[in-house]
C-alpha cells in the first residue's frame, strides 16, 4: 500500500528558478529515495538518503530528510525546461525477518519547467 | 552496473488474449523481485513479490489468476496477464533488489512495459 504522500501535486515554475517538492511517509524506514519519471517513460533513479542521513548533495539536486518527523525534501536547483517530469519519493522500510523488502511510492509531484 | 531488463517495452493485444512481460536481472541474482502497475497520471502501486522458486506473494486486490506471475530462475520473472481487457492497459514495471555485499544492496527498476488492451 502507498505509505508516502508528497506535495505539491504539481509545480509549475519558470526555468532558473528553484523547485522544491516534499514527501512525507509514515513506517520507519532504511532509506528513502528519489525518482522521476517523464511522460510514457521509465524511473530514473535520482538519488538515495540513507536513515542516519540528514542532507545529500547530487549535481543540482539536494535531499533532506527528517526521520522525526518522517518527511524529505528535494530541491532543484537552476531549473531547466529538461526538468520536467513527474518526481516520486519512495520508501524501502525497515527489515523484518521473513518479509520481502519492496519501495513504497509516493504519489508523486508533476513539475512543469516553462522556458 | 547492475541492469533490470523488461521486455517488451510496448506490446498492443486483442482483448481476452494472454500477454507475457519479462523481467531480467543481467548482472545480478535476484531471490525476490517485484511488480509494479501504475496508471496515467497515478503513482506506482505494488502489484506482487516474485519470490524464485515459490508462489509469489500478492498484495490485497490484486487477482493472482489474472496475473500470474513466475520466477523460474534467479534471473527471471515473468508476469502474465491473462484474458486481458482494455482495463488492464497500464505500465508494469519490475524491480529486484541486488542482495550481494558488493552493491550495497540496492534495488534497481527495469524500464517499464506498456501494456494496450484493445
Amino acid at each position: 500500500s502507498q505509505q508516502g504522500e508528497e506535495d505539491p501535486q504539481a509545480l509549475s515554475i519558470q526555468e532558473g528558478e528553484n523547485a522544491t517538492m516534499n514527501c512525507s511517509y509514515k513506517t520507519s524506514i532504511n532509506n528513502l529515495q528519489w525518482y522521476r519519471q517523464n511522460s510514457g517513460r521509465g524511473l530514473v533513479h535520482l538519488i538515495l538518503i540513507r536513515s542516519n542521513e540528514r542532507e545529500k548533495h547530487s549535481g543540482r539536486l539536494r535531499v533532506t530528510l527528517d526521520t522525526s518527523k518522517k518527511s524529505s525534501s528535494l530541491l532543484i536547483t537552476a531549473s531547466r525546461a529538461a526538468d520536467t517530469a513527474s518526481y516520486f519519493c519512495a520508501t524501502d522500510a525497515e527489515w523484518w525477518e521473513g518479509s520481502a523488502r519492496q519501495l513504497t511510492f509516493g504519489s508523486g509531484t508533476q513539475l512543469t519547467v516553462l522556458p | 552496473g547492475a541492469v533490470v531488463s523488461q521486455h517488451p517495452s510496448r506490446v498492443i493485444c486483442k482483448s481476452g488474449t494472454s500477454v507475457k512481460i519479462e523481467c531480467r536481472s543481467l548482472d545480478f541474482q535476484a531471490t525476490t523481485m517485484f511488480w509494479y502497475r501504475q496508471f496515467p497520471k497515478q503513482s506506482l502501486m505494488l502489484m506482487a513479490t516474485s519470490n524464485e522458486g515459490s508462489k509469489a506473494t500478492y498484495e490485497q486486490g490484486v487477482e493472482k489468476d489474472k496475473f500470474l506471475i513466475n520466477h523460474a530462475s534467479l534471473t527471471l520473472s515473468t508476469l502474465t496477464v491473462t484474458s486481458a481487457h482494455p482495463e488492464d492497459s497500464s505500465f508494469y514495471i519490475c524491480s529486484a533488489r541486488d542482495t550481494s555485499s558488493f552493491s550495497g544492496n540496492t534495488i534497481y527498476f527495469g524500464e517499464g512495459s506498456w501494456l494496450t488492451v484493445v
